[in-house]
């Protein structure tokens, strides 16, 4: 069976500094990927996605960046948080071999809280 | 524009009474329609989907829910709330055709005993 696992789960950071947050998904291959946010109160907020290794797509500008170096690795980035980077990180997974539609699996996200 | 609709930010029920929660959208066509529970601090984990044929969908957990074409809703319902149903529901829209999943703002549920 597939699993999905982020790390960390949860980190506090100061202003300015850097981010490096880890996507792994277990048991499939060239899966679809996908970086939410959630602030409070806000629903999701997808940040970027990717279908296949080195393709990125940003849904929203900001300082925040993405990359897959491995077909099942995803990683989110900055090099100098902001404090409106606060929130839950949620990465995510779909199979885009498998019929029409984009049915996504999450990970247990990480809990980001910038100083 | 396209978008997903959940009325109810917030909803409380009693402990063994029947629940609803309502997600209307807005597309041209109908498209793949999924309900999402989040619990506190966790990501979320998929309860049902309905992507054709029968308009009553059987989830987990015990939740149904019934796509109405007519209403563009795809309302999800229990007939007998736990305590540990307290969280976070999502209704999300997938218009196929390689276009992004779309989310709703999310309805929270509280239990009371």
């Amino acid at each position: 069976s597939q699993t999905i696992h982020q790390w960390p789960a949860t980190l506090v950071q100061p202003v300015g500094s850097p981010l490096s947050l880890e996507c792994t998904v277990e048991g499939t291959s060239n899966p679809n990927l996908y970086w939410y946010r959630q602030a409070a109160g806000r629903g999701l907020q997808l940040l970027f996605y990717s279908v296949g290794i080195g393709q990125i797509s940003s849904e929203v500008p900001q300082n925040l960046s993405a990359s897959r170096p491995q077909d099942r690795q995803f990683i989110l980035s900055s090099k100098k948080l902001l404090l409106s980077d606060s929130g839950f990180y949620l990465c995510a997974w779909s199979d885009r071999g498998q019929g029409v539609t984009d049915t996504q699996y999450f990970g247990p996200g990480t809990r980001l809280t910038v100083l | 524009a396209q978008s997903v609709t959940q009325p109810d930010i917030h909803i409380t029920v009693s402990e063994g009474a029947s629940l609803e929660l309502r997600c209307n959208y807005s597309y041209g066509a109908t498209p793949y329609l999924f309900w999402y529970v989040q619990s506190p601090g966790q990501g979320l984990q998929l309860l049902l989907k309905y992507f054709s044929g029968d308009t009553l969908v059987q989830g987990i957990k015990g939740f149904e829910a019934e796509f109405k074409r007519s209403q563009s809703s795809f309302n999800l319902r229990k007939p007998s709330v736990h305590w540990s149903d307290a969280a976070e529901y999502f209704c999300a829209v997938d218009p196929g055709g390689y276009q992004k999943v779309t989310f709703g703002t999310g309805t929270k549920l509280q239990v009371i005993p």
